[in-house]
């Protein structure tokens, strides 16, 4: 969904521990989406996508779950390192569409 | 992998000036271009999706008089803020789309910080 409000979720976790991040998006026709990571200053970078055919999608460290039921959306991020302290933001598309719809973001703190 | 560039990578200037920001695909052609504005702490909202050879399409509430976008070739896409003033302070973000990757998201650049005095 659409990002709204000011004050941007945070997670912390320590070093070594597993992290979820959630996001619930509100289309109910996208199809198709996206995590990103923003360091601070930098632009998003693309980490894994799934599409809606899918419920579960794995990569390096990061596994990506989709509820197309209840419109949920997460990252998990298996042994969490400092490198991974970010913004993470999920993004939503539908159909012919090649313009995605970034959802709030969630601060991701991890302490050594 | 694609790679966006986008310059300057950060921008002070006075209030009243004009300021152009450079976004170049650095391996691939990108017929589409997307500017973005991110305000601290929020996320990312699409300002314009800039066309190659034809007009910018600006989202609504989007000054298209306030932030030209010319497209003239398939690698760079550049953005003015003409007449910029403390409230046009803020990150923007540009990115393209590699058609040659089919359905493969956007590629971002690492942004402008623009600050007006």
């Amino acid at each position: 969904g659409e990002s709204v409000g000011l004050h941007l979720p945070t997670l912390s976790v320590q070093e070594g521990d597993n992290s979820i991040i959630n996001c619930a998006y509100s289309n109910s026709a996208s199809d198709y989406f996206i995590w990103y990571k923003q360091e601070s200053g930098k632009g998003p970078q693309f980490i894994i996508d799934i599409r809606s055919n899918m419920d579960k999608r794995q990569g390096q460290r990061v596994t990506v779950l989709l509820n197309k039921t209840v419109k949920h959306l997460s990252l998990q991020i298996a042994a969490t390192q400092p490198g991974d302290s970010a913004v993470y933001f999920c993004a939503e598309k539908s159909g012919g569409s090649y313009i995605p719809t970034f959802g709030r973001g969630t601060s991701l703190i991890v302490h050594p | 992998g694609a790679v966006v560039s986008q310059h300057p990578s950060w921008v002070i200037c006075k209030s009243g000036t004009s300021v152009k920001i450079e976004c170049r695909s650095l391996d691939f052609q990108a017929t589409t271009m997307f500017w973005y504005r991110q305000f601290p702490k929020q996320s990312l909202m699409l300002m314009a999706t800039s066309n190659e050879g034809s007009k910018a399409t600006y989202e609504q509430g989007v000054e298209k008089d306030k932030f030209l976008i010319n497209h003239a070739s398939l690698t760079l896409s550049t953005l003015t803020v003409t007449s910029a003033h403390p409230e046009d302070s803020s990150f923007y973000i540009c990115s393209a789309r590699d058609p040659g990757q089919g359905a493969q998201p956007q590629h971002f650049g690492d942004g402008t910080r623009l600050s007006i005095l």
